[in-house]
């Protein structure tokens, strides 16, 4: 099947800082990405969908401003939680959905904000 | 509006068979997903239904019908292993996935 990749697979930071979060599909092109918040105990909570070359569509009650989406290639989406506080320590998890509409998703990243 | 119904949790024996349930209500419909999600990992694909039937694969087999707007997911010969939470999606009509809210299943020997 096919692979998608993330980077980092755990991060820790101080409160107030940004950090940067990378989603490839390594074996396919995907034209959208999905980026997912998960909380522990919880379903999946789809954060945004990002299609390539243009401006992500952010569900309700996701900050567009706090959580930046880039969606540069077909390979390639970042996640960018701005201003990092302890509230957004979670596990974030992208999607990529092939021209099959598979969905396939990366191995997630752990975020603490301390 | 989309809704995704599924049980919170359930217990089942190692080497015995459970059939975790789903009901659907999407905005269209381009098939169902069951994903199996281990505690601290992504979710991992398990199947996909677009027909009515069932489809098996291995231990694993699931089943659809779209007129009453339900699925299920069967394993068969529980291992220890087959501990884990296990999410029922629906694709709707612009191709994106609407989740429940998962299935926690614990085996016990």
């Amino acid at each position: 099947g096919a692979v998608v990749s993330q980077h980092p697979s755990w991060v820790i930071c101080k409160s107030g800082t940004s950090v940067k979060i990378e989603c490839r599909s390594l074996d396919f092109q995907a034209t959208t990405m999905f980026w997912y918040r998960q909380f522990p105990k919880q379903s999946l909570m789809l954060m945004a969908t990002s299609n390539e070359g243009s401006k992500a569509t952010y569900e309700q009650g996701v900050e567009k401003d706090k959580f930046l989406i880039n969606h540069a290639s077909l390979t390639l989406s970042t996640l960018t939680v701005t201003s990092a506080h302890p509230e957004d320590s979670s596990f974030y998890i992208c999607s990529a959905r092939d021209r099959e509409h598979e969905q396939f998703f990366g191995p997630g990243t752990r975020l603490t904000v301390l | 509006g989309q809704n995704i119904d599924q049980p919170t949790e359930m217990t089942a024996t190692e080497g015995a068979i459970v059939q975790i349930n789903c009901t659907y209500q999407t905005s269209g419909f381009n098939g169902l997903f069951w994903y199996q999600q281990h505690a601290g990992e992504a979710p991992t694909f398990l199947s996909y239904n677009v027909l009515d039937g069932l489809e098996e694969k291995g231990r694993f087999s699931s089943f659809l019908s779209r007129s009453k707007g339900y699925s299920y997911l069967l394993l068969k010969e529980l291992q220890m292993k087959d501990s884990a939470s296990y999410l029922c999606a629906s694709m709707d009509s612009n191709y994106q996935l609407i989740w429940g809210a998962g299935t926690k299943l614990i085996i016990k020997p």
